[in-house]
């Protein structure tokens, strides 16, 4: 069964520019959530989707978007990069029940100069 | 706000000692409970869940986790540290009365001295 892929594994881009990371969750999977992870502020949730529908967003500027399409491939945005965005931005999956757990991506690290 | 907490930034163990990763979080509904485990430049790895069926949770690579409700508290255990072991550990929960996102740890990084 192939896992969370996340592409690509590296960028780097200037401050200023936009970016698009996307994620293939698990087949069956229909939730896809997106984390941002940085040294200094730990893991944050940045959105959820289930079925196409954004269901949670985490506290983040508008800067920052997200969509899901009907095969569950979610794609997130990222506008007007700032120095600070350089991160591992790391997408999970999961099944119907969330008691069954995320499966994480390998992650895809930005480095915005 | 639902939180949690791990107790240690940084845990330094020799090859062979017992592993000890602290993990508490706040209490307002029933929360699963679960313990990732991630290797520099990786993403999470899961290593076990607490789903309220058994208090002690068994998970891979020989580590358990027991959930104490009285406590509040989901401490990750292994009686004998390997170098494979090192990584960086993330106690996670979320609660199931509703569609909530994860809540993460800070994380308590592993170091195994041979």
């Amino acid at each position: 069964k192939a896992g969370v892929t996340q592409t690509p594994r590296y960028l780097i881009k200037t401050r200023g520019q936009q970016v698009t990371l996307s994620c293939s969750p698990i087949s069956g999977h229909r939730s896809v959530s997106w984390y941002q992870q940085t040294p200094g502020q730990g893991l944050q949730f940045l959105f959820e989707y289930f079925s196409e529908t954004q269901r949670n967003k985490g506290n983040f500027p508008g800067r920052f978007s997200g969509r899901q399409f009907s095969n569950s491939r979610s794609e997130m945005n990222v506008s007007t990069l700032e120095l600070g965005d350089s991160a591992l931005y790391l997408c999970a999956s999961r099944p119907e029940q969330v008691l069954d757990g995320y499966t994480f991506g390998s992650g895809t690290r930005l480095t915005v100069v | 706000a639902q939180s949690v907490t791990q107790l240690d930034s940084h845990v330094s163990v020799s090859e062979g000692t017992p592993v000890l990763l602290r993990c508490n979080y706040s209490s307002s509904y029933s929360p699963s409970l679960f313990w990732y485990v991630q290797h520099p430049n990786k993403g999470l790895q899961l290593l076990l869940k607490y789903t309220s069926a058994a208090t002690l949770v068994k998970g891979i690579n020989g580590f358990e986790a027991e959930f104490k409700k009285s406590e509040t508290s989901f401490h990750l255990t292994k009686p004998s540290a390997h170098m494979s072991d090192a990584a960086e550990y993330f106690c996670v929960v979320v609660w199931v009365s509703g569609n909530t996102p994860l809540v993460f740890g800070k994380g308590t990084r592993l170091s195994v001295i041979a």
